[in-house]
């Protein structure tokens, strides 16, 4: 199976704050990479799909990049809305695998 | 608008089975594949399989191979997940998602809380 690895774990962010968050994957995977934004109690919510393509509705503010087995999700200017767990998925070979998750919480 | 309504929360014992369903709506149900993901308290997620609505052909990883099954009711809309010999692991929330044609997921259900307890 392919692993999903996601750096940081967690980090602590303020309202207006680039972030950051990394995806590796084990091996290479194309652009078959997926974003989800996950609030507590809540189904996540698609944000990016092959990589770097915006579900529809989703701010601008919200961008992935990546190729291959590295990948991020950027946030550009952190909104209050926006604190939560973000996951990563690789949906080019079965099975599907999910990263375990960073959490962005308020600083 | 795409709505995923899956149905309530379940108990089961030990060994016993649970049926989760999910109806359909505000799209053309046999267009798209539908998956089931599932997430343990405090865990990432798990992704359990597909069908496609049309055909009701399947997919299961071999984690879930002669456990999980699913099906369909094309007059209803709606899929199924039925995962047999339950165990305390199993105690998870699933959804049901939608999947753009061989991009992964766009719509999400709400989630079926599943406890697993003797």
């Amino acid at each position: 199976d392919i692993q999903m690895t996601q750096s940081p774990s967690s980090l602590s962010a303020s309202v207006g704050d680039r972030v950051t968050i990394t995806c590796r994957a084990s091996q290479r995977i194309s652009n078959f990479v997926a974003w989800f934004q996950q609030k507590p109690g809540i189904a996540p919510k698609s944000l990016i799909y092959a990589a770097s393509s915006l579900q529809s509705g989703v701010p601008s503010r919200f961008s992935g990049s990546g190729s291959g087995t590295d990948f991020t999700l950027t946030i550009s200017s952190l909104q209050p809305e926006d604190f939560a767990t973000y996951h990563c998925q690789q949906y080019n070979y079965y099975p599907f695998t999910f990263g375990p998750g960073t959490k962005v919480d308020i600083k | 608008q795409v709505q995923l309504v899956q149905s309530g929360a379940e108990v089961k014992k030990p060994g016993a089975s649970v049926k989760v369903s999910c109806k359909a709506s505000g799209f053309t149900f046999t267009d798209y594949y539908m998956h089931w993901v599932r997430q343990a308290p405090g865990q990432g997620l798990e992704w359990m399989g597909w069908i496609n609505p049309k055909t009701g052909g399947t997919y299961y990883p071999q984690k879930f191979q002669g456990t999980v099954t699913m099906t369909r009711d094309t007059s209803i809309s709606s899929v199924y997940m039925e995962l047999s010999r339950l165990r305390s692991d199993d105690t998870a929330v699933y959804y049901c998602a939608r999947e753009i044609s061989g991009y992964s997921f766009d719509f999400w259900g709400q989630g079926t809380l599943v406890t697993v307890s003797s």
